[in-house]
């Protein structure tokens, strides 16, 4: 079965600094994708990165990176130069795959994070 | 482009009554998938439907169902509400589906139920 961990509750960072939140995932599909999203204490997921298995080069958007090592089954995402603005519950997700699991994520449990002035 | 919208932001309801939730995809989107989140059991993920046609449904107990429209907008039903129910409810929206296309999700829609 398709799984997501996340093995940080919490975590705090110093502003300015960069933090690094850890994914691993567990599926026996070669393909597949996996995201992550951002949700404030409003509650709107917002997302910030995608990564396919079949890509070879780790994905970048602006200030977020995803370091992909797919032997290890792990995709943790790099926040570069923390902002207060950046404080909020980060989830790590993965596209459910096979023929009948159309428009499904699978989340893992989420990492609260925090960032120091 | 406007966001995905859901409507009402907050809900409070009693035990065994019915609710209606709504949400409104990224214009041309055709995909809308809803989850339920909760603290105790995370992101969970209740139906998605395409052009109409509820194509996957999570594990949830028949009181959980939806519908979408040929404006793709969709709405997911509760009846007979539980305790269990309270939630924040999220809907999302994509493109197309696909293991590579990133779903844009709402505001949600809290749900208590007391």
């Amino acid at each position: 079965a398709q799984k997501i961990t996340q093995t940080q509750p919490g975590m705090f960072v110093q502003e300015k600094e960069a933090v690094t939140l850890d994914c691993t995932y567990d599926t026996s599909d070669p393909s597949y994708g996996l995201f992550w999203y951002k949700q404030p204490s409003s509650g709107e997921m917002i997302f910030l990165i995608y990564q396919g298995s079949y890509d070879q080069q780790n994905a970048t958007e602006g200030r977020y990176s995803l370091n992909f090592q797919k032997a290890r089954k792990s995709a943790n995402l790099v926040i570069s130069a923390s902002q207060l603005g950046d404080s909020a519950m980060y989830f790590c997700a993965m596209s459910a795959h096979g023929s009948g699991n159309t428009g499904k994520l699978i989340f893992g449990q989420g990492t609260t994070l925090q960032v120091k002035p | 482009k406007a966001g995905v919208t859901q409507t009402p932001r907050y809900l409070i309801k009693t035990r065994g009554q019915q609710v209606t939730l709504s949400c409104s995809p990224i214009s041309g989107h055709r995909s809308v998938s809803w989850y339920q989140q909760t603290p105790g059991q995370g992101l969970q993920f209740l139906f998605e439907y395409f052009s109409e046609t509820q194509r996957n449904k999570g594990n949830f107990p028949g009181r959980f169902s939806g519908r979408q429209f040929s404006n793709s907008r969709s709405e997911m039903n509760v009846s007979t509400l539980e305790l269990g129910d309270s939630a924040l409810y999220l809907c999302a929206s994509s493109k197309e589906t696909g293991l590579s296309y990133e779903q844009y999700f709402g505001p949600g829609t809290r749900l208590t139920v007391t």
